[in-house]
């Protein structure tokens, strides 16, 4: 199996602009997860989905934040507009109910610079 | 609430020393139990887990308890090497929601 998938790597863009982060989870699995990682406030979970509807999303920060799974293969983490203070590492991760052997596989992260 | 408090690093150690990084935690019910490790511009990968009491994980050298009395699930390596070096976290599970500690930066010496 390829993994989870995160694109892009890396993104670099300015204050106001519109940014895009994607994420395929690995096939089968029926959990996905946001997450925001940052030297100050550590992994923050932003957002969980179950068979692609958002479950918790109290961990997003603002009305600027919105996550969407439109089906099992895909979803997107979008940031309206873009802040500085929203540079961070974003990972995805992605996870099937196994019950007490339940873990998670975690993307290779899209670090966000936002100048 | 449920949360996870791990050792405040960073670590540096020589290679051949012994690892303990220590990990507490509060929850409800019963969680289960993890050590993730991340390299550097990787995500985290799992390295070990316990799904219950007195449970021990282990992994490329690595072991953890699975104390329900201290409420703990410390890190241990007899013998670290250079490739050890990375950031360490802890977590717990309840239901499907997992709880992550501030992780422990570690790097090793040759």
């Amino acid at each position: 199996d390829a993994g989870v998938i995160q694109s892009p790597r890396h993104e670099v863009t300015e204050m106001g602009q519109e940014v895009t982060l994607r994420c395929k989870p690995i096939s089968g699995h029926d959990y996905l997860f946001w997450y925001r990682q940052t030297m100050m406030r550590g992994l923050e979970l932003l957002i969980y989905f179950n068979n692609n509807v958002p479950i918790d999303d109290s961990g997003m920060p603002e009305d600027r934040f919105s996550a969407k799974m439109p089906n099992a293969s895909f979803s997107t983490l979008k940031i309206q507009p873009s802040e500085p203070r929203d540079s961070a590492v974003y990972f995805c991760a992605s996870s099937q109910w196994a019950g007490w052997s339940y873990e998670q596989y975690f993307g290779p992260g899209t670090r966000l610079t936002v100048t | 609430g449920n949360s996870v408090t791990q050792m405040e690093g960073p670590v540096t150690l020589s290679e051949e020393a012994f690892l303990t990084i220590n990990c507490t935690y509060t929850a409800t019910g019963y969680p289960s139990l993890f050590w993730y490790v991340q390299y550097p511009g990787e995500g985290l990968q799992l390295l070990l887990k316990a799904t219950k009491a007195d449970d021990k994980g282990s992994n490329k050298g690595f072991e953890a308890t699975y104390r329900k009395e201290t409420t703990s699930f410390h890190l241990e390596k007899g013998s670290v090497q250079v490739s050890d070096s990375a950031v360490y976290f802890c977590a717990l599970r309840t239901g499907n929601q997992f709880y992550f500690g501030t992780g422990t930066s570690l790097t090793v010496i040759p």
